[in-house]
């Protein structure tokens, strides 16, 4: 059974650092494209990085240059160190998995993690 | 960006009658090398994350029921739930990954009338 595990999220003030982590089994880790995918409060669903089985990675402009997707295929697991936070970037942090493994950045995503919450406020 | 945008905003339907829901893409999601759509749905319930029900624009995810269906091409698509079943009331979200960025409608809330 593929699993999605995030963690890392909490309260961070303004203008503070924060990284998330996802560790991902049940799957070959390496092959898929994974994505984090977030949800502010009470609202829809903005996707903000991918990152190919390799490393090639895509980002939102929203995060371009504050936040950075990675991956240790070794340890299954997905990154997302967030720089610079702002109030604006306080939601649920879902890390998904690419659902077609011969396509890379434009792909749907299954399954997706419980997500973990971030918090930007002082 | 291909900007997704979705109708109704919200959705009331009686048990046993069915659902409709409505995505439009600023431009064609449709592949003309694979004549593929690039479209996918997702429901999302309370408290738990999305989980998609169609993608390819009508393909049933494995062990989704077979009263979702997924129709449309190009830029118009609709998810249908032919007899509105109470564990279906959640938010639905279409998605184009036709390009990056990846982007996703405004949700559809349906709930039980």
């Amino acid at each position: 059974e593929v699993q999605l595990l995030e963690s890392g999220g909490g309260l961070v003030q303004p203008g503070g650092s924060l990284r998330l982590s996802c560790a991902a089994s049940g799957f070959t880790f390496s092959s898929y494209a994974m994505t984090w995918v977030r949800q502010a409060p009470g609202k829809g669903l903005e996707w903000v990085s991918a990152i190919s089985g390799s490393g090639s990675t895509y980002s939102a402009d929203s995060v371009k240059g504050r936040f950075t997707i990675s991956r240790d295929n070794s340890k299954n697991t997905l990154y997302l160190q967030m720089h610079s936070l702002r109030a604006e970037d306080t939601a649920v942090y879902y890390c998904a998995k690419g659902a077609a493994l011969t396509m890379i950045f434009e792909n749907w995503f299954d399954p997706w993690g419980q997500g973990t919450l971030v918090t930007v406020s002082s | 960006d291909i900007v997704m945008t979705q109708s109704p905003d919200s959705l009331a339907v009686s048990l046993g009658e069915r659902a409709t829901v409505n995505c439009k893409s600023s431009q064609s999601v449709l592949y003309s090398s694979n004549n593929k759509n690039y479209l996918a749905w997702y429901q999302q319930k309370p408290g738990q994350p999305p989980k998609v029900v169609i993608y390819w624009a009508s393909t049933r995810e494995s062990g989704v029921p077979d009263r979702f269906s997924g129709s449309g091409s190009g830029t118009d698509f609709t998810l249908t739930i032919s007899s509105l079943q109470a564990e279906d009331v959640a938010v639905y979200y279409c998605q184009q990954y036709y390009n990056t960025p990846i982007t996703f409608g405004q949700g559809t809330r349906l709930e039980i009338k």
